[in-house]
């Protein structure tokens, strides 16, 4: 069984505030990592896949940063609204099968 | 366009029935996938199917069985539901190459 793991569990932010988690997961072989934004009473939406050591990738305020040869992915969210509040699960492919493990989470809440 | 569409989106079960879950997806994807999240915890992987035809195990098999009646259709059947089968069941579609999944609405399962 593959080793994801997220942290931190959830965080508690107020608007304006900038915040990032951190997803750790094998170094030893690796194909693909994910980031959704699953919000609730809706479905997990794919935000990115970086595929690269050193990938980095941005979608408005939220970036992404991958080092796959500690193993580990930061998300970034930089000024933070209500409207970001969401669980942030990230996802790894140890091959190309699309068979992601996912970590448990990051639950984000943004305060107004 | 639908994406992903699974049924029902709730269901009850007294412990011993049996139920199938439907998921049908119209991306013409090769690859789909049944993962199940319970409280706290991640998604975790039941069964996928890579093609139409083959069918595999994920990280968490037991108590299901799965059908890929064709490229659009993968479908999770519970022959004997127990209480440790409550939980949240999702279908995705995508997943070779780029990796990316994309979720159905859930399916909310209780086993009384």
């Amino acid at each position: 069984i593959l080793n994801v793991e997220q942290s931190p569990q959830s965080l508690h932010v107020q608007e304006g505030d900038s915040t990032n988690f951190t997803c750790s997961f094998p170094s030893s072989n690796f194909y693909a990592l994910h980031w959704y934004r699953w919000e609730t009473a809706k479905s997990p939406e794919a935000l990115f896949v970086m595929t690269l050591n050193g990938d980095e990738k941005k979608k408005g305020r939220i970036s992404a940063t991958l080092n796959t040869k500690e193993g580990y992915s930061y998300l970034y969210i930089k000024g933070s609204q209500p409207e970001d509040s969401a669980t942030y699960l990230c996802a790894y492919d140890l091959t190309n099968a699309g068979k992601s493990t996912f970590g448990d989470g990051t639950t984000l809440t943004v305060k107004p | 366009n639908a994406g992903v569409t699974q049924t029902p989106k709730f269901q009850v079960l007294k412990t011993g029935q049996s139920m199938t879950l439907q998921c049908a997806q119209d991306m013409n994807h090769n690859s789909m996938y049944w993962y199940r999240q319970d409280p706290g915890m991640g998604l975790r992987l039941i069964y996928y199917s890579a093609s139409e035809g083959t069918t595999d195990k994920g990280e968490v098999p037991n108590g299901y069985n799965v059908s890929r009646l064709n490229k659009r259709e993968f479908s999770l059947r519970l022959e004997s539901a127990a209480p440790s089968q409550t939980s949240v069941y999702f279908c995705a579609s995508g997943g070779q190459n780029t990796g990316e999944l994309f979720f159905g609405e859930g399916s909310r399962l209780t086993v009384l």
